[in-house]
């Protein structure tokens, strides 16, 4: 199994503003995962962070709006840039063990 | 790309009552895993239940019991003796267990369950 502490676990910030997401795993894991989950909605993947190189992302996100850190293998970084009202959600991180996905607590961001 | 279809946004059931959650998914593959995951209020999602797809025989967790037909493509989660402390949202996701697969979840869009007393 694995522990992921994700912090801040919520956050009100201005439009136009930034906000850096922050997980750690108590293990080593080769990728990371950060989702993002809309208000009422389901979860989409946002990006695979693999230490050591870029993240790769999903249809519909890019790298200037989410820029993703791994700098070790029990860290990762998420960015929100430049944010707008529509990026208010739940942003998740996971990783993924041999049987089984493991999640973060969830960060509720609101922009206003 | 793999897709994963929950038709029920909604359900609720009594106390005590036993409730089924649908589920059915699309994939050209022949090695995966599928979930249950439980979200409640508190937003941390709680794995209820995983099946192998290699494996025939369902999975069973307590109270928790799937429904697993792999060539319907369907994989419904069965609840008994529904408490009060399952209600949450769940979803239904898939995983790639094929060689180059990143070990991404694909989600269903959820169901809302309430448990009345």
């Amino acid at each position: 199994s694995a522990v992921i502490s994700q912090k801040p676990s919520r956050d009100i910030c201005q439009r136009g503003t930034s906000l850096t997401i922050q997980c750690q795993v108590d293990s080593q894991v080769t990728m990371m995962f950060w989702y993002r989950q809309q208000p009422g909605q389901s979860l989409t993947l946002i990006a695979t962070a693999n230490q050591g190189s870029e993240a790769t992302y999903e249809s519909g996100f890019v790298i200037d709006k989410f820029p993703i850190s791994r700098p070790n293998l029990t860290f990762s970084t998420l960015t929100v840039s430049n944010m707008s009202p529509e990026d208010s959600s739940i942003y998740l991180c996971s990783v993924s063990g041999n049987t089984e996905a493991f999640f973060g607590q969830g960060t509720r961001l609101t922009v206003v | 790309a793999q897709t994963v279809t929950q038709s029920q946004p909604e359900m609720s059931v009594q106390e005590a009552e036993t409730v089924t959650l649908s589920c059915t998914y699309d994939t050209s593959e022949s090695n995966y895993y599928l979930f249950w995951y439980k979200q409640p209020p508190s937003r941390q999602m709680i794995l209820v239940i995983r099946q192998e797809a290699y494996k025939q025989q369902n999975a069973t967790e307590n109270r928790f019991s799937v429904n697993f037909q792999k060539a319907a493509k369907s994989f419904s989660l069965k609840i008994s003796d529904s408490q009060l402390g399952d209600t949450a949202m769940y979803f239904c996701a898939f995983m790639s267990r094929s060689w180059e697969a990143s070990e991404k979840l694909v989600f269903g869009k959820g169901t809302k369950l309430t448990v009345n007393p």
